[in-house]
């Protein structure tokens, strides 16, 4: 059984601050990883992918690999009310395009 | 900016009646998912579709299952016999080409079973 595991939280940051999220996989065959933004009763939203160990930024996202912990994390620079959303960790196995999703960390970032 | 459509937005259906949710991924795009997600719980795949067949499928996507591009533009998800547990929503998702893995998720259909 392949897991994605999340902190289901909640996670209170103060606005302007970072937001710290984190993931871990049991599959080591997993390839791609993807960071998703669900708002409540709204589908989820691609934020950031990231497919080899290190760090990927876009804008105030920041991804970070690590294949041999089996951890992939995603932080959030300068947090806005409007960050708060749930967002969920998905990662792909092998050659499989299907994406397998933890159950997501519920932020709240306080103005 | 390009974007996945589902329609329709809410679906109330009787428990053994059969529903079709609709889909029209982006149009460039190769590759289209169905997903679900039970109220309160995780994201769940159910199928992928390539080149007009079924590539992947999970448990979840049993024989009362099935989908379909019946045009260029559509893509459908069917439950023949619908059970109360079917209740959920149902996302849609498309992805482009070989080498392009990010998939984009429409807005979804809010299927009720009574």
């Amino acid at each position: 059984q392949k897991e994605v595991e999340q902190n289901s939280g909640p996670l209170s940051v103060p606005e302007g601050a970072i937001a710290s999220l984190n993931c871990t996989y049991s599959d080591r065959g997993s390839q791609s990883f993807f960071w998703y933004r669900q708002y409540s009763g709204k589908s989820p939203e691609l934020i950031m992918s990231i497919y080899s160990n290190g760090d990927k930024e876009d804008g105030r996202f920041t991804a970070q690999l690590n294949k041999a912990s089996q951890y992939v994390s995603l932080l959030i620079r300068d947090s806005q009310p409007s960050d708060s959303a749930t967002y969920l960790c998905a990662v792909t196995s092998g050659s499989a395009r299907q994406l397998t999703f933890g159950s997501g960390t519920q932020l709240t970032v306080l103005p | 900016e390009p974007e996945v459509t589902q329609t329709p937005s809410h679906q109330v259906t009787q428990m053994g009646q059969e529903v079709i949710l609709r889909c029209v991924p982006i149009s460039n795009h190769l590759y289209f998912y169905w997903y679900r997600q039970i109220l309160g719980q995780k994201v769940e795949f159910l199928v992928s579709f390539y080149n007009n067949e079924i590539s992947e499928k999970s448990e979840i996507f049993d024989d009362q299952f099935s989908v379909e591009r019946p045009d260029g533009s559509n893509f459908t998800l069917k439950i023949r016999s619908t059970k109360l547990e079917d209740s959920a929503m149902y996302f849609c998702a498309s992805s482009g080409g070989w080498d392009s893995l990010s998939q984009f998720f429409g807005p979804g259909t809010r299927l009720t079973v009574l």
